[in-house]
This record gives structure tokens, C-alpha cells and sequence, in this order.
């Protein structure tokens, strides 16, 4: 069975600086994609980050970028210069694309920033 | 940008009643999904649904839920007696296609007295 851990339930970290939240996850198979969602006070979730498996390169999206480790099973999300409106839930997800395409949540991290 | 939508907002309703929560995905996309957030708990997939039919079902998705496509637009997802531990965020999702991104609509807070 498929499953993605996250194991930090809450950080927190000033304005400004990097954080870093960590993910892993278990899988046997090849072919599946990655995903951190964001989900702030308001509870939509909204897409942050995507990285696909076959790809090496990390993805990068503005200040949100992630570390893949794919031998480790590993996908870190990692915010730089954090702002305020980054304070939110952030889920790590995965989907495996050669079968069932449902996405696998992990628990979530709590992230807040303060002023 | 074209966006989901859900309705309502939030839904109170007894034990017992039956409610239906709707979702009008995005107009090109043939791929929709219900998932489920018990507060303070993991997004849990409930139902993906394709051409008409459901694709697949996770164990939650028992006999006292259905999902139906009633028109071109609607997708909505139907509780038929519903639990107190049915509260939760309920969160429609659809995608152009199996390997594209899921877009997520704001969720409908479902509330079981």
C-alpha cells in the first residue's frame, strides 16, 4: 500500500526566513507524481508544487522549490523568504499514474509564520 | 481562470437526513473526484468518477453515498442518512485528463447535529 508521511505536525519561523518540511513516502511503484498542497485558514486547497517522478531535476515554482530524493523516497518542500500569507496547512500527496490516479494525503504540517 | 465551484458553503442537517452537496467542475475536464476531511485529519479519498460512471471507490464510499453527473455541468455527491461522523470538509476535484492535475474547489463544510 502506498502512504506519505509527514512528521512534523507544526513549525514555525519568522518572516523572512527559509523553512523547510519534510515528506516521505512508500511506494513500489515507478510511474507517480508528487505533490504539496496548501490549505490556508479559508480550507481550499490549492496547488503548490508538483514534481514528477521520471523527472531528476527539482521542481521550482517562484520561492517554493522541492528536494527530491527519489532512492530515499523523500520530498522536501522548502519556502524561502517566508511571508506571512505562507502561514497555512500544507499537505504532501501522491498519485500513482499507472493505476488508480487517487491521491494519497499525507497528515499535514501546520507552518506559521510570524511578524 | 477557469475555476471549481462547490455548494453550499456549509451544510448543517440532522442525523439521519439526507444532503446532497454540489460541485460544477471545470467545463473541458472529464475526470471528477470526491474527497472527504475529517477536522483535524488526512484528506481521504471517497469516489472518482468517468463517462458517466464511477472509476473507482475507496472503502468510506459505502452504500449511503452516491454521486451523479444529473447534467452537463453538476457533479454532486449524495448522502443518504447521514452520521454525526459524516461532519467534515468535503472537497470536489476535477482534471482534464487521468495524468493532469486535479484541481480542488473551496469545499463544502458538511455539519451532522
Amino acid at each position: 500500500a502506498q502512504t506519505v508521511t509527514q512528521s512534523q505536525p507544526e513549525m514555525s519561523v519568522q518572516e523572512a526566513e527559509t523553512v523547510t518540511l519534510s515528506c516521505t513516502y512508500d511506494t513500489s511503484e515507478n510511474n507517480y507524481y508528487l505533490f504539496w498542497y496548501k490549505q490556508p485558514p479559508s480550507r481550499q486547497m490549492i496547488l503548490v508544487i508538483r514534481q514528477e517522478a521520471y523527472k531528476q531535476q527539482n521542481a521550482t515554482e517562484n520561492r517554493f522549490s522541492v528536494n527530491f530524493q527519489k532512492a530515499a523516497k523523500s520530498f522536501s518542500l522548502k519556502i524561502s523568504d517566508s511571508q506571512l500569507g505562507d502561514t497555512a496547512m500544507y499537505f504532501c500527496a501522491f498519485v500513482n499514474m499507472d493505476s488508480n490516479y487517487q491521491l494519497i494525503w499525507g497528515a499535514g504540517t501546520k507552518l506559521i509564520i510570524k511578524p | 481562470e477557469p475555476e471549481v465551484t462547490q455548494t453550499p458553503s456549509h451544510q448543517v442537517t440532522q442525523m439521519g437526513q439526507e444532503v446532497i452537496l454540489r460541485c460544477v467542475p471545470i467545463s473541458n475536464h472529464l475526470y471528477f473526484y470526491w474527497y472527504r476531511q475529517i477536522l483535524g485529519q488526512k484528506v481521504e479519498f471517497l469516489v472518482s468518477f468517468y463517462n458517466n460512471e464511477i472509476s473507482e471507490k475507496s472503502e468510506i464510499f459505502d452504500d449511503q453515498f452516491s454521486v451523479e453527473r444529473p447534467d452537463g455541468s453538476n457533479f454532486t455527491l449524495k448522502i443518504r442518512s447521514t452520521k454525526l461522523e459524516d461532519s467534515a470538509m468535503y472537497f470536489c476535484a476535477s482534471s482534464e485528463a487521468l495524468s493532469n492535475e486535479q484541481f480542488f474547489g473551496p469545499g463544502t463544510r458538511l455539519t451532522v447535529l
